[in-house]
């Protein structure tokens, strides 16, 4: 059974249309994180929840926000898309007591 | 910051072969290294881990080895099979306090010719 989910796994945006990417997990995780990965890099983290509380990296743009509502969902809101935008952005969750994170498939975004 | 660096970008290997991909890290606090595979295409998969107080660690045809002192780390694929090929990235993190991140390395493409 998926344990990690995301949705779309594929999202065709239009230039400056604001997008909403979604995340859940089964595992009752606290942490949840959001990566972005273009073609041929490493998951490039955008930021993480530990519980409620919001950690931003430090060069994650502006233009990326994310809620968490709850446990079990966590969103990513691309305010105004751009063309460098396009990449597979990646889900993760990890248990408080634990290491190891658990990605999710993915959402493939493409902007035209 | 960490800084993880990972060798070689891309290594071919006949079926049969060993495959070796090593890293290393900067921060000496990091105590968790993690390998994930991705295929194209698909999620990064967990395939083997090791903290700091563990100098290796095997799991059938894979193996990880830890020197702590030295800050590098590297695995080891025996057997290499078609089904091998795919993107490796290694990962190092820091537990303080719960909070976790992953510094991943650039990834090294595994080209296993049959």
């Amino acid at each position: 059974d998926a344990m990690v989910i995301q949705n779309p796994r594929y999202q065709v945006t239009q230039f400056g249309k604001p997008v909403t990417l979604s995340c859940s997990q089964t595992l009752n995780h606290n942490v949840m994180y959001w990566y972005q990965q273009k073609s041929s890099q490493a998951p490039k983290l955008l930021f993480h929840y530990y519980d409620k509380d919001f950690n931003n990296e430090a060069d994650t743009p502006d233009n990326f926000q994310s809620r968490r509502p709850n446990t079990s969902f966590c969103f990513l809101d691309i305010r105004s898309p751009g063309l460098g935008d396009a990449a597979m952005y990646l889900c993760a969750t990890r248990g408080g007591g634990e290491e190891t994170q658990y990605f999710g498939p993915g959402t493939r975004l493409l902007v035209l | 910051g960490e800084n993880v660096e990972q060798h070689p970008s891309t290594l071919s290997v006949q079926e049969g072969d060993s495959a070796v991909i090593k890293c290393t890290y900067s921060d000496s606090a990091s105590n968790y290294f993690p390998w994930y595979k991705q295929e194209l295409g698909k999620r990064p998969q967990l395939i083997i881990d090791i903290r700091s107080n563990v100098g290796e660690k095997k799991d059938q045809r894979i193996a990880v080895t830890l020197n702590k002192t030295a800050k590098h780390f590297s695995l080891h694929i025996t057997e290499t099979q078609p089904e091998d090929s795919a993107v490796y990235f290694c990962a190092a993190s820091i537990r303080n306090s719960g909070y976790s991140t992953l510094t991943f390395g650039k990834g090294t493409m595994l080209l296993v010719s049959p």
